[in-house]
């Protein structure tokens, strides 16, 4: 049962670059949802997908674009990375109803994201 | 404004000793609120939620919380802590109308011999 699967694990970028980061999710969830986790910060959310075909910024979505293509996968984009975005990024997913509030997340493992 | 406080950011118990995570929030609704367990290396797994059944919540690995709407508190409690508990636990407040899902910053649970 793989539940959410993040590739990949680890990343290094120099300033400048771009890069994919895929999310795939098998428990045939409608939300889904991108976060990065930053030290003594919490996760905080940089974009999520209520619904497939649907996407709304978070938190702190500037530098990032989402694509929700399909059911199972949401990808996040970084198109000129930063080293401010250096930080570990998750991916969550969770069933969606009318009171989806109290709908509990289910992570991925994390990427690990350096930019020099 | 919405937000979640967790009052340490560091705890240290020993194997077998109880273990108290403090957690405080504010809010103008009626929150949904999480505890979750990240271990090194790992994402972030539900140890157990509160969505007004029940003030006291029984989660895994014999963790409970409890509800104290008076306080704004939702302290994560352990009997006797083990060696495989030590991990960062989140605090995790949710609100009405969905998405917004708010963090806390971590206590880091460190477990002696």
């Amino acid at each position: 049962n793989a539940g959410v699967t993040q590739t990949p694990k680890f990343q290094v970028l120099k300033t400048g670059q771009s890069m994919t980061l895929q999310c795939a999710q098998d428990m045939n969830h409608n939300s889904m949802y991108w976060y990065r986790q930053d030290p003594g910060m919490g996760l905080r959310l940089i974009y999520y997908s209520a619904s497939e075909g649907t996407t709304d910024k978070g938190e702190v979505p500037n530098g990032y674009n989402v694509s929700r293509l399909n059911k199972r996968e949401f990808s996040l984009r970084l198109e000129s990375a930063a080293p401010s975005q250096t930080s570990v990024y998750f991916c969550a997913s969770s069933e969606f109803d009318k009171s989806s509030y109290n709908s509990p997340l289910h992570f991925g493992n994390g990427t690990r994201l350096t930019v020099t | 404004a919405q937000s979640v406080t967790q009052l340490d950011s560091h705890v240290s118990v020993s194997e077998g000793t109880p273990v108290l995570l403090r957690c405080n929030y504010s809010s103008s609704y009626s929150p949904s609120l999480f505890w979750y367990v990240q271990h090194p290396n790992k994402g972030l797994q539900l140890l157990l939620k509160y969505t007004s059944a029940a003030t006291l919540v029984k989660g895994i690995n014999g963790f409970e919380a409890e509800f104290k709407k008076s306080e704004t508190s939702f302290h994560l409690t352990k009997p006797s802590a083990h060696m495989s508990d030590a991990a960062e636990y989140f605090c995790v407040v949710s609100y009405t109308g969905g998405f917004k899902t708010i963090f806390g910053a971590g206590t880091r649970l460190f477990v002696k011999a």
